[in-house]
């Protein structure tokens, strides 16, 4: 049980273009869903929050207009890249989580802007 | 200081060793205590979640929770080569996981 789908797992675009990633929860209904990004070598670093039917809540540096989410159902989150750029690049992974449980997380989408 | 300490090796073992992994933190309001695996170019999986003090067993894997000492740790019995991967330990008291830096750990055959 607990399954995250996220799609796609790498996309390559060109500069100035925009990106939607998606995440799914599969069997289960996220109350929240979390988008994060990992670096290298790192750990992951979370972007924001997001509930089901609200407006996503953003870490401190995270640029509103350039991700934006969506959080449309109790299954389903979306996370765009505006125009994005090469500094964009990056490996951007999602969790979704039923009330108080933990977090579970989808396998990540690699994306690279060139 | 980091809210979570976690030495990010890497962890070099032969098969079949006990494999300890370690986090200290700092924040007392830190009261959900995870363990995640994470393959490379993969995302975390979640393999422990822990709320109080204490042991908790699964399989060949055992979490440990002191709260009085703010220090967990993971035990690894009989590692495998697909034990290889990097362990991050993450922890809730907010809302938000704080995660630690990651062990990378390899077992070799």
């Amino acid at each position: 049980g607990a399954v995250v789908s996220q799609h796609p797992s790498w996309v390559i675009c060109k500069s100035g273009t925009s990106v939607k990633i998606e995440c799914r929860s599969l069997d289960f209904q996220a109350t929240t869903m979390f988008w994060y990004r990992q670096f290298p070598k790192q750990s992951l670093m979370l972007m924001a929050t997001s509930n089901e039917g609200s407006k996503a809540t953003y870490e401190q540096g995270v640029e509103k207009d350039k991700f934006l989410i969506n959080h449309a159902s109790l299954t389903l989150s979306t996370l765009t890249v505006t125009s994005a750029h090469p500094e964009d690049s990056s490996f951007y992974i999602c969790s979704a989580r039923a009330g108080t449980q933990p977090q579970h997380f989808g396998d990540g989408t690699r994306l690279s802007i060139l | 200081q980091k809210e979570v300490e976690q030495d990010p090796g890497p962890l070099s073992v032969p098969e079949g060793a006990i494999v300890s992994l370690n986090c200290t933190y700092s924040n007392s309001a830190f009261q959900y205590f995870m363990w995640y695996r994470q393959y490379s170019r993969k995302g975390p999986e979640l393999l422990m979640y822990t709320y109080s003090s204490g042991n908790k067993e699964d399989g060949r894997f055992t979490a440990q929770v002191d709260k009085s000492s703010k220090y967990i740790s993971l035990f690894i019995r009989d590692s495998q080569p697909s034990d290889s991967a990097t362990y991050l330990c993450a922890m809730e008291g907010t809302g938000k996981l704080i995660f630690g830096q990651g062990t990378t750990l390899q077992v070799k055959p």
